[in-house]
């Protein structure tokens, strides 16, 4: 079974700064990662998504996250953040082969982006 | 416009009552999913159906239900044996399971009083 960590539950940044929001996942076979963010009382959106390939990953809204397979973590970063940015993210994770395995969430990192 | 829609949007109700919560999606989907959010939780997948006419339980389906008799609809009842029914409800789609990409609706927010 996968797991997920999302080592800081909250993130606070100053517009216009970089920021770093962690992801380390746990599995015994190859995986899928994702980001997604959720916006205040609403749905999740599909930020980024690694599936095969080039392990640098870019998303929308300026978003890139990279996978190190060696490490086991997929980290999103954005080299500066808008007020807009202050949203739940989560990462989540799934066994690239096929199955009756789910996609995993981890707990979630809020960010908020002060001016 | 496509995507899937959640109704209500809140919803209170007594404890001991069951209640449904309706999720619809146009978009020709053929996964759908329920999810339960509570905070610092994440979220946790309650049921989901690969195909209409098919559903199956997800981590956490003690005290819920759900059916899958329509491709575009797939209603939850959360039950009088879910012993802390109060949480955010995300229902979500994906064109065929494991599509790589689950879309989300806006979800409703169950409190029982």
């Amino acid at each position: 079974a996968q797991s997920v960590t999302q080592l800081d539950s909250q993130v606070p940044v100053f517009e216009e700064a970089p920021v770093e929001l962690r992801c380390n996942y746990s599995s015994s076979v190859s995986v899928y990662l994702f980001w997604y963010v959720q916006y205040p009382n609403q749905g999740l959106q599909l930020l980024l998504k690694y599936l095969s390939g080039s392990t640098l990953v870019k998303g929308i809204n300026g978003f890139e996250a990279e996978f190190n397979k060696s490490q086991t973590s997929f980290h999103l970063r954005k080299p500066s953040v808008h007020i807009s940015d202050t949203a739940e993210y989560f990462c989540a994770v799934e066994p690239s082969q096929g199955g009756s395995e789910k996609l995993v969430f981890g707990k979630g990192t809020k960010l908020t982006v002060n001016p | 416009d496509g995507g899937i829609t959640q109704s209500p949007k809140y919803l209170f109700r007594k404890e001991g009552q069951n209640v449904t919560l309706s999720c619809e999606q146009n978009l020709n989907h053929d996964a759908m999913y329920w999810y339960r959010q509570d905070p610092g939780q994440g979220l946790r997948l309650i049921y989901y159906s690969q195909i209409v006419n098919d559903f199956q339980k997800g981590d956490i389906a003690e005290g819920y239900s759900v059916s899958r008799e329509k491709k575009e609809s797939f209603p939850l009842t959360v039950t009088s044996a879910q012993k802390n029914p109060t949480a955010f409800y995300l229902c979500a789609s994906s064109i065929f399971w494991r599509a790589n990409e689950q879309f989300f609706g806006p979800g409703t927010r169950l409190t029982v009083l």
